[in-house]
């Protein structure tokens, strides 16, 4: 049974930073491209980021370039988000989701997500 | 960036009747469409693949349709455990992005 289990959510101040992980089971993580999506309370889904399955390509939305980092240990099956110079618009809960073997697809598995919250 | 319109907003709807929610892209992106359903504190949950494609487990009156800028979500004799928000999502160009999503109630 695939399984993506999200971590690291919490407490930050603006400007602060924050690592997310999502540890992944059930299937082989090394082949499989992985993303990160967002949804702030009461509002949509929003992508944020996406890795190829050898982690050599990323790809972000525009809210998030240059702020945060995406990044995977496929020795780990962990993928992981680092968020730097947060603000109070990235206060979401944060998805790890797994589509197809490359980027460009539909997301079959969600992880059950991680509430950041971005508050002084 | 390409930039998803979804209509209706919202949606109040009476069991068995047929639901249609549209998903309009700003410039073409082919099949590359896929639809999500997500009910209060839940995760996201696939229901169709490339705009048209089913989903293993998805029950059959969900379908979709369409290629290039529009495209259909139809739910044929809505149940009450449909009662959900609904969003597309485009992975044809990066970034890719979502609608901003279809609120379906139940009467």
């Amino acid at each position: 049974e695939v399984q993506l289990v999200e971590s690291g959510g919490g407490l930050v101040q603006p400007g602060g930073s924050l690592r997310l992980s999502c540890a992944a089971s059930g299937f082989t993580f090394s082949s499989y491209a992985m993303h990160w999506v967002r949804q702030a309370p009461g509002k949509g889904l929003e992508y944020v980021s996406a890795i190829t399955s050898n982690g050599v390509s990323t790809y972000y939305a525009n809210s998030v370039k240059g702020r945060f980092t995406i990044s995977r240990d496929n020795s780990k099956n962990t993928l992981y988000l680092q968020m730097g110079s947060l603000r109070a618009e990235d206060m979401a809960v944060y998805y790890c989701a797994r589509g197809n073997f490359d980027i460009f697809t539909g997301y079959y598995y969600w992880g059950q997500g991680t509430l950041v919250t971005v508050s002084s | 960036e390409i930039v998803l319109t979804q209509s209706p907003d919202f949606q109040s709807v009476t069991p068995k009747e047929k639901v249609t929610i549209t998903c309009r892209a700003s410039q073409s992106i082919g099949s590359n469409l896929h639809w999500y359903q997500q009910k209060p504190d839940q995760s996201p949950k696939l229901l169709i693949k490339y705009a048209s494609q089913s989903i293993s487990g998805v029950p059959s009156r969900f379908s979709g349709s369409g290629s290039g800028t529009d495209f259909t979500l139809t739910i044929n004799s809505l149940e009450a455990e449909d009662a959900a928000a609904y969003y597309c999502h485009q992975s044809s160009s990066l970034p890719f992005t979502f609608g901003p999503g279809t609120q379906v109630d139940i009467k």
